[in-house]
């Protein structure tokens, strides 16, 4: 079956610092990837996604790339800011002629960002 | 307008009670979800439908049964709540590939 690993967190960097939260996949096919983010509180919303090999998802200055020969898809940022401090889910979605497969998550990481 | 809205926000409940989640989204998609996330943020996927049938049903207890009247509704419904239900409950509906999240109903049994 299909199945998404991420870092365990928590992660504390302090503001301005560079994040990697690594993401490696597993599928039998060429599953879309996904990072979702959740604040505390609230829901899980789209950060960025890629659905196939070597595309790049970039959103709010957090960037991923589809990487098939590695199977990763991990989540970068240059300059992280205290309002990046969240869970961020890396998730895929395989399609399977179904219609209404879901996204396989990850456990999530927890990110705390430091002043 | 709120795409994929759920009511309640919290509940607060006594074992063995019933209790239902409603859910309904404003953006034409054709397929919607229910997922669970326990206490560690892990998210399993409960239900899904496409056009009100049940398509994937992931080894959930049958005290807990998905109703769709139409299209835009996936409501949830559990019956004989149980101290491990206790988790927050997110719909979801699905447009080209990335799904849209309501804001989450967090159930608790005491």
């Amino acid at each position: 079956g299909n199945s998404v690993t991420q870092m365990e967190g928590p992660v504390t960097l302090s503001e301005e610092a560079f994040l990697t939260i690594n993401c490696t996949y597993t599928a039998t096919g060429y599953p879309s990837l996904f990072w979702y983010v959740q604040y505390p509180g609230e829901g899980l919303q789209l950060l960025l996604k890629a659905t196939k090999a070597d595309d790049k998802g970039s959103n709010k200055g957090f960037e991923a790339t589809y990487r098939k020969e590695t199977t990763s898809f991990h989540l970068e940022k240059g300059s992280v800011q205290v309002s990046d401090s969240a869970v961020y889910f890396c998730a895929l979605r395989e399609y399977s002629g179904g219609g209404a497969d879901g996204l396989t998550f990850g456990k999530g990481t927890h990110l705390i960002i430091q002043p | 307008d709120t795409a994929v809205s759920q009511t309640p926000k919290y509940l607060v409940t006594q074992m063995g009670n019933d209790k239902s989640i409603k859910c309904e989204q404003n953006l034409g998609h054709d397929t919607m979800y229910w997922y669970k996330q326990d206490s560690k943020k892990f998210l399993k996927i409960m239900f899904s439908y496409n056009n009100k049938e049940l398509i994937i049903n992931e080894t959930v207890p049958n005290r807990f049964s998905p109703k769709s009247p139409d299209k835009a509704h996936l409501n949830l419904h559990i019956n004989s709540l149980e101290l491990g239900d206790s988790a927050v409950y997110f719909c979801a509906s699905r447009g080209t590939g990335e799904l849209f999240f309501g804001e989450g109903s967090r159930l608790t049994v005491l």
